[in-house]
């Protein structure tokens, strides 16, 4: 497809369980971005990779929160024993280049939902 | 730190024009987006402004002035499919990779 993909759209874990979004950017692009929303919000930022490296995670709100791109393409975001504050709908952006615009390009989301 | 406040809710009728504020603070400033988000979808880019004017691109247009720190989206013909939220967005000053969005507006079209 030509958009970016999320996967799975939804996710219903247990509190204590681990969880991994998956990211699929556009193709070629080589800034990604993961944000958090919550409803009736705007989109918080998490963390940003430049191809495969992790360049800003200060969104990150703590140690259980991971992410990874490891050949500067598909990233994972991984939620470690998860609360249920981490319930919220996480976004990834992707855009073409480094600062070379404000256009980012958002996918559809992964609804987590911690019980 | 950086902020940006936008109003809540703005309510107009088809056809009409309005406008949709947003004032920011940031350390350093590189320029104001707006996204688009209708209600279980995406965000979509829609403008960006990087220095102050006027940007227009068809119905929608997007105005900066950097020694107020305020922008506003206008949209003009308004119809029923632009009822949606719209979020302003700056980069922080110290971390260039890292975006802040608004709260953002939601607009409500009545025909």
């Amino acid at each position: 497809g030509a958009g970016v993909s999320q996967s799975p759209r939804y996710k219903v874990t247990k509190r204590g369980q681990d969880v991994a979004l998956r990211c699929d950017p556009i193709s070629g692009h080589v800034s990604l971005y993961w944000y958090r929303q919550a409803l009736g919000q705007g989109p918080e930022f998490l963390t940003y990779f430049n191809y495969e490296a992790q360049q800003d995670k200060s969104g990150l709100p703590n140690d259980r929160f991971s992410a990874e791109r490891p050949e500067g393409s598909i990233s994972t975001l991984t939620i470690q024993r998860t609360e249920q504050r981490d319930s919220a709908m996480y976004r990834c952006a992707s855009s073409l280049e480094q600062g070379s615009t404000d256009t980012q390009y958002f996918g559809p989301g992964t609804r987590l939902t911690v019980l | 730190g950086q902020s940006l406040e936008q109003p809540s809710e703005v309510t107009a009728v088809e056809g009409a024009i309005v406008q949709i504020n947003c004032t920011y603070q940031t350390s350093g400033f590189y320029g104001l987006s707006w996204y688009q988000q209708h209600d279980g979808g995406a965000p979509t880019f829609l403008s960006y402004n990087a220095l102050d004017g006027l940007e227009e691109t068809g119905r929608f247009s997007s105005f900066l002035s950097r020694s107020d720190s305020y922008g506003y989206l206008l949209l003009q013909e308004l119809q029923m499919k632009d009822s949606a939220s719209y979020f302003c967005a700056v980069r922080d000053g110290d971390n260039f990779n890292k975006f802040y969005f608004g709260s953002g507006t939601k607009l409500n079209v009545k025909p």
